[in-house]
């Protein structure tokens, strides 16, 4: 499945919202219901982390201005209000079809 | 707490053979299917391999296939990748990776640089 995301470049403002958007060349539900759909974190220079999984299931300590939806190809993460430590590179994953796939990233700055 | 520390990474000449080592600690290593996840220089995120809790299912991108062999000793909690006939676009970081469940990663490795230069 190639997931394709956009934008691929995204400045904002602090404490504005930003919406990410991931799509994918097939449905990401799989034989058993679920739908793996997963969103990454990078900071410059660091692993990625992983904020959500199976659509909209937030990671234990990511703040709730981190939100995830959609369903079958299409989906977002949103982020309200976002903050100095959300600079970075954002990444879908599906992990539904082998071999697994990511978006190409979005990178996140601050205007 | 979960952690991977990998080891390994080096500069190897075109056509050269490299394995990747993972130190897997603060989990059963035994219980969880594991991967290898690698990202060139300035670029995304490539899925390598995976491999099951046993060692008995692996799972290659198909790009890789025949070059690349995923292992693990559930003995020692080690992960491995052995990679041989290195291309220049090998380069990359490799990060070791849990699969937490079906189709998620859930912990990360700092990452091993493997560079092959032109």
């Amino acid at each position: 499945a190639v997931m394709t995301q956009s934008p691929l470049s995204l400045p904002v403002i602090f404490g504005q919202s930003a919406s990410i958007s991931c799509r994918s060349s097939q449905s990401l539900v799989s034989s058993d219901g679920n739908t793996y759909l997963n969103w990454f974190h990078q900071r410059p220079g660091q692993s990625p982390r992983r904020l959500i999984y199976k659509v909209s299931v937030r990671d234990s300590g990511v703040p709730d201005r981190f939100s995830g939806s959609g369903s079958g190809t299409d989906f977002t993460l949103k982020i309200s209000k976002v903050e100095a430590e959300d600079v970075g590179v954002f990444y879908c994953m599906q992990g539904t079809h082998w071999p697994w796939t990511f978006g190409q990233g979005t990178k996140v700055e601050i205007k | 707490e979960a952690q991977l520390v990998e080891s390994g990474g080096d500069s190897v000449q075109p056509g050269g053979s490299l394995r990747l080592s993972c130190a897997a600690s603060g989990f059963t290593f035994n219980n969880y299917w594991m991967g290898w996840v690698r990202q060139a220089p300035g670029k995304g995120l490539e899925w390598v391999a995976t491999i099951s809790q046993g060692g008995g299912d692996r799972f290659y991108v198909d790009s890789l296939k025949g070059r690349f062999a995923i292992s693990r000793d559930n003995a020692k909690d080690l992960l491995y990748l052995q990679m041989i006939t290195l291309r220049v676009d090998d380069t990359a970081v490799y990060y070791c990776v849990r699969l937490e469940a079906v189709g998620t990663v859930d912990h990360w490795g700092q990452g091993a640089l493997v560079t092959v230069p032109s």
